[in-house]
């Protein structure tokens, strides 16, 4: 079953306007780490954020921001004002402490981000 | 911080043929060290992880094996590669429950 469910797959945007990536996440363990991460065109993967499960507190970095719910059981990530540079796939993924898997990362499918100017 | 290196970062190969991809990170030690494919249409899918020198789990039975020879090495292989091995591989290290950091990739395409 998948764990992490990003549910938009693509996404078009012009520049300035603000966008919301959608995560969903599934687990049983207590302890567990939500990221995400940016995959330009080059491939490399980028690494955005690091929530843990003890942590609902949202977090802003410059244009990023993201909301963390447990009760939902998501992590979405906002971008304010995008660009172009912003042009992207998303990858949300989890990891569980409690499952034995040496930390390994469940990935979304990602969202593909597109800003036009 | 931790640093992720992985050769080559493309790779043209004919169908049956052997393969071996490397891995190796700075900045840290007794990292736990993943492989990870991402075949076209962009989802990322976890190939073996380990924990230690020696030690490897596979998470998806295929034609390819993993080993680590040393603490930050980590290698890819196969004996003889699929058309259905083509991809884009990606190495990654972490500490403990911390962060994964990935190289830069390597691009195999199988003909």
């Amino acid at each position: 079953a998948q764990k992490v469910t990003q549910a938009q797959t693509e996404i078009s945007v012009v520049e300035k306007e603000d966008v919301t990536l959608d995560c969903v996440y599934e687990t049983r363990d207590t302890t567990y780490y939500l990221f995400w991460y940016k995959q330009p065109p080059s491939g490399e993967l980028v690494f955005l954020i690091r929530r843990n499960s003890f942590d609902e507190q949202n977090e802003i970095s410059g244009r990023y921001s993201w909301n963390f719910q447990k009760s939902t059981s998501s992590f979405n990530f906002t971008i304010t004002a995008s660009q172009v540079v912003d042009s992207a796939v998303y990858f949300c993924a989890l990891s569980e402490a409690e499952r034995g898997s040496g930390y390994a990362l469940n990935f979304g499918k990602g969202t593909s981000l597109l800003v036009t100017p | 911080s931790q640093t992720i290196h992985q050769w080559p970062a493309t790779l043209v190969q004919p169908v049956g043929s052997p393969l071996s991809l490397e891995c190796t990170v700075e900045g840290t030690s007794n990292p736990n060290l993943y492989w990870y494919r991402q075949a076209a249409g962009r989802g990322l899918q976890l190939l073996f992880y380990s924990v230690g020198i020696g030690q490897i789990s596979s998470e998806v039975p295929q034609n390819l094996s993993a080993s680590r020879p040393q603490d930050r090495q980590f290698i890819l292989s196969s004996k003889k590669l699929l058309l259905s091995d083509s991809g884009f591989y990606l190495c990654a290290g972490t500490t403990r429950g911390e962060t994964q950091y990935f190289g830069p990739g390597t691009r195999l395409l199988v003909l």
